[in-house]
């Protein structure tokens, strides 16, 4: 099966830290995810990869970046921690055949106060 | 553009009722079409797909059946259970080569004893 790990399940931070969620996928997928989601407007999408060094931006970039240094491994990092950042925050992967099922992690939940 | 509409929520029904989420999308091309599922304190996992127009998907009693003429894929299950209390995604997918999914806002469907 298929794993997809976040390092932590829940999270509170302050407004202004600098803020790293780590996801870690066993598969050797290419692609990894990174969404939040928030009650009302469902999934959205922060960041993508599509292999080791490549990122692109998904519909809600600001006040993020990522990292993907190893295949494996896909961060985002919240530069300066604000209110508005307060969100659960869901990883995925996928293969690449362009009709690919997204294996999700378990989210992390963060607050930031 | 690419969008996937389903119904909003809660949907609240008594355990062994009929059980329908509609789901209809736009896109351009010929998508794969999901449902992915979120039970409480969990991340997403697939619950059925299909790629191809008259395809039906199915899993743990859900089936869902891809209109091309209709545009729809519409989730459905015969008897629900208190179990299938979650949070169901429609989702759908393009082989344009970024393969990004493009969800669904969700529909909370709470199943009463």
């Amino acid at each position: 099966d298929v794993k997809v790990t976040q390092s932590s399940r829940y999270l509170v931070k302050r407004t202004g830290e600098k803020v790293f969620l780590e996801c870690v996928q066993d598969m050797d997928h290419e692609n990894m995810f990174w969404y939040r989601q928030d009650p009302g407007l469902g999934l959205r999408l922060i960041y993508f990869s599509y292999d080791v060094k490549m990122k692109e931006k998904g519909d809600i970039p600001e006040g993020y970046s990522v990292s993907r240094e190893k295949k494996e491994r896909f961060s985002l990092i919240l530069e300066s921690a604000s209110t508005n950042q307060t969100s659960m925050y869901l990883c995925a992967s996928s293969g690449t055949s362009g009709r690919e099922t997204q294996y999700f992690g378990p989210g992390t939940r963060l607050l930031v106060l | 553009g690419d969008s996937v509409t389903q119904m909003e929520g809660p949907v609240t029904l008594s355990e062994e009722a009929f059980l329908t989420i509609n789901c209809t999308y736009t896109a351009t091309g010929y998508p794969s079409l999901f449902w992915y599922v979120q039970y409480p304190g969990e991340g997403l996992q697939l619950l059925l797909k299909a790629t191809k127009a008259d395809d039906k998907g199915s899993n743990k009693g859900f089936e869902a059946t891809y209109r091309k003429e209709t545009t729809s894929f519409h989730l459905e299950k015969g008897s629900v259970q208190v179990s299938d209390s979650a949070v169901y995604f429609c989702a759908l997918t393009l082989p344009r080569g970024d393969d990004k999914i493009i969800f669904g806002k969700g529909t909370r469907l709470h199943i009463l004893p």
